[in-house]
């Protein structure tokens, strides 16, 4: 079985500063899928950024980056010129795909809060 | 498109009594999955349905019980409520290929008294 840890229950950062989420898991597979999640105030779950493990190169999306080190199993979010609009639950999540079907593994996830 | 849509938002029943919620997909995606989300246990993934047959199944007990009909809508049924089954219950859609994304409702929010 995956496990997924966020290591870091809470977090700060000033506006328009950077931070940077960790997150580890645990797997023997070798092809799968990390996920970032953002989960705001509204409870509303909102992907963030995906990265399949056969790709070497980082994913980005505007000013979200991951740093993603397969060998030593590591999948941490960068957070570039932080928003209020950040503060949130940041949940890492696993997906191994199998013909029974995908699900998530989450970590326990980090709470980011943006300080004006 | 229209996102994933979930009914009700809040629900407060008693310990006994059952429940069911609802989750619409995304338009196209034929792949609903459930989760449930408490304080304690954090995300934890209930099943999952692909062209209304349950493709996979968390650790939960047959309580638990889940369907999908044929234009790609879940119910989610809790019988014998208990207090420990308090949480926000997620639902998620993806297209239904083994390595999609899934995107999430806003959760039904089930308070049991």
């Amino acid at each position: 079985a995956q496990t997924v840890t966020q290591s870091q229950p809470e977090m700060s950062v000033q506006e328009a500063e950077t931070v940077t989420l960790s997150c580890t898991y645990d797997t023997s597979e070798n092809n799968y899928y990390l996920f970032w999640y953002k989960q705001p105030p509204s409870r509303q779950m909102i992907l963030v950024i995906r990265q399949e493990a056969y790709k070497q190169q980082n994913a980005t999306e505007n000013r979200f980056s991951v740093n993603f080190q397969k060998a030593a199993k590591s999948f941490s979010l960068k957070i570039s010129d932080s928003q209020l609009g950040d503060t949130a639950m940041y949940f890492c999540a696993f997906m191994k795909p199998a013909y029974a079907g995908n699900m998530l593994t989450f970590g326990g996830g980090t709470r980011l809060m943006v300080k004006p | 498109k229209a996102g994933v849509t979930q009914t009700p938002r809040y629900l407060i029943k008693t310990r006994g009594q059952q429940v069911t919620l609802s989750c619409s997909p995304i338009s196209g995606h034929r792949s609903v999955s459930w989760y449930q989300q408490t304080p304690g246990q954090g995300l934890q993934f209930l099943f999952e349905y692909f062209s209304e047959t349950q493709r996979n199944k968390g650790n939960f007990p047959g309580r638990f019980s889940g369907r999908q009909f044929s234009n790609s809508r879940s119910e989610m049924n809790v019988s014998t409520l208990e207090l420990g089954d308090s949480a926000l219950y997620l639902c998620a859609s993806s297209e239904g290929g083994y390595t999609d994304t899934q995107y999430f409702g806003p959760g039904t929010r089930l308070t049991v008294l």
